[in-house]
């Protein structure tokens, strides 16, 4: 199941960068767009969703912006911080298909001092 | 801020006996899943369930597997008898309603031997 894909398994990043974490998908009736972060021991956390009737969510230091004619998210976090070291993983839902999540593999992001 | 209780949060398990993995919903969600992640592997969606019945369920999730809410805040995954390719960490989610986020638990790390 190659639904959706986050074709990057690690990004490593300067503090007070910008971190940018891409998803790519291939069911264009997916219309829910997650991203959860998950630190080891821990379930996910969710972040920030976006419905596909918008091409940007903005929540604080995390922004998701979705192209649908790409099929393709990303996050950008700015400043990137220490604390955001961890797997980030895209997930979608699909149109009236009930509430199951489909997940990414997750990247993993180390923001260095 | 409430949260999605799992217990325990590691079992072993010989091959072939029944576990059951135990998860606290929020309070106020009406909506209750299970995934597992295989080591290495992506999250993977098992099952929906609202209203006390199931409402999606997986290919993973065969005539081996049950989910029941005996009471008003426990919701329960039963495995009956467990194979070695069911080890996983078991996360447990709920929603208030589908198009709001899913919120998980920590996970149980079941290892059966």
């Amino acid at each position: 199941d190659q639904q959706v894909k986050q074709n990057s398994p690690s990004l490593s990043v300067q503090e007070g960068r910008i971190s940018i974490l891409n998803c790519d998908y291939t069911n264009s009736m997916f219309d829910y767009f997650l991203w959860y972060k998950k630190y080891p021991a821990e379930g996910p956390t969710f972040l920030i969703s976006i419905s596909s009737i918008k091409d940007k969510n903005e929540d604080g230091r995390f922004t998701v912006f979705l192209n649908k004619s790409a099929k393709h998210l990303s996050l950008h976090i700015v400043p990137s911080q220490p604390g955001d070291s961890a797997v980030y993983f895209c997930a979608a839902k699909l149109t009236g298909g009930g509430n199951k999540l489909t997940f990414g593999t997750g990247t993993q992001l180390k923001v260095e001092l | 801020e409430p949260e999605v209780t799992q217990t325990p949060s590691h079992q072993v398990t010989q091959m072939g006996q029944e576990v059951i993995l135990r998860c606290v919903p929020i309070s106020n969600h009406l909506y209750f899943y299970w995934y597992r992640q295989i080591l290495g592997q992506k999250v993977e969606f098992l099952v929906s369930f609202y209203n006390n019945e199931i409402s999606e369920k997986s290919e993973i999730f065969d005539d081996q597997f049950s989910v029941e809410r005996p009471d008003g805040s426990n919701f329960t995954l039963k495995i009956r008898s467990t194979k070695l390719e069911d080890s996983a960490m078991y996360f447990c989610a709920s929603s208030v309603v589908p198009d709001q986020p899913q919120h998980f638990g920590d996970g149980t790390r079941l290892s059966i031997l």
